[in-house]
């Protein structure tokens, strides 16, 4: 069972263009919700995060929405550059006792054409 | 160090073989994660450890699988009577405490069992 399913598998878009990458989840039981982004041969990089009190998070050109009813959230990233040009991964984490644990989605390959 | 180090970064066994896969967290965090990641997904979880101890193999696919930490900070996956499917890349991350929000990871084992 897939608790946390991610759209598109790739994207491209054109420089200055806004990504934008879909995830969902079913476990009602998470409650921190992070984007990673990993370049080829990297491990995954913390990008953003949001917690569900909250229905938007900007940090510069990144944008987290989150729609606690409908279970979803999605990464924005406006005026996109070819440096991000990378593989994003959605996640969640649950709180409570097990509050170590990631569950990501499969990712979404973005390129961004100069 | 200044981040976490995994080595070796490739590893080419046959299918058969035992293999042992090192990570070196961020000097001062108590928890560490081992994650896999096979082509096309998104890590998935497989150990945690607090301290010494490993507070949740449930990740672990099976006993060909252990992994130790004996002095809380380097740590060791071992994958004994290696299979194909063993093949992935094998993460390892680190953070400040239990439920801290920034994981940071390594660049990860890639895993090759011919």
């Amino acid at each position: 069972q897939q608790q946390v399913k991610q759209s598109p598998q790739s994207l491209i878009v054109q420089k200055g263009g806004i990504s934008i990458i879909n995830c969902a989840y079913e476990n009602t039981a998470f409650d921190y919700f992070p984007w990673y982004q990993q370049f080829p041969g990297k491990g995954p990089a913390l990008l953003i995060a949001i917690r569900p009190d909250v229905s938007e998070k900007k940090e510069g050109r990144f944008t987290i929405s989150f729609n606690k009813s409908a279970k979803q959230f999605s990464l924005h990233i406006m005026d996109s550059q070819p440096g991000d040009s990378a593989t994003y991964f959605c996640a969640a984490r649950p709180g409570g006792g097990s509050n170590y644990k990631l569950t990501f989605g499969k990712g979404t390959l973005l390129t961004v054409n100069p | 160090g200044a981040g976490v180090s995994q080595t070796p970064s490739n590893k080419v066994t046959e299918k058969g073989k035992y293999v042992e896969l090192r990570c070196d967290p961020i000097s001062g965090h108590t928890a560490l994660y081992w994650y896999r990641q096979s082509l096309g997904q998104g890590p998935e979880f497989l150990i945690y450890f607090q301290g010494t101890g490993a507070a949740d193999d449930s990740g672990l696919p099976n006993d060909r699988f252990f992994a130790v930490r004996p002095e809380g900070s380097v740590s060791t996956l071992k994958i004994q009577r290696t299979e194909r499917g063993d093949s992935a890349v094998y993460l390892c991350a680190s953070s400040s405490a239990s439920g801290a929000n920034v994981l940071t990871f390594g660049a990860g084992s890639r895993l090759t069992v011919l």
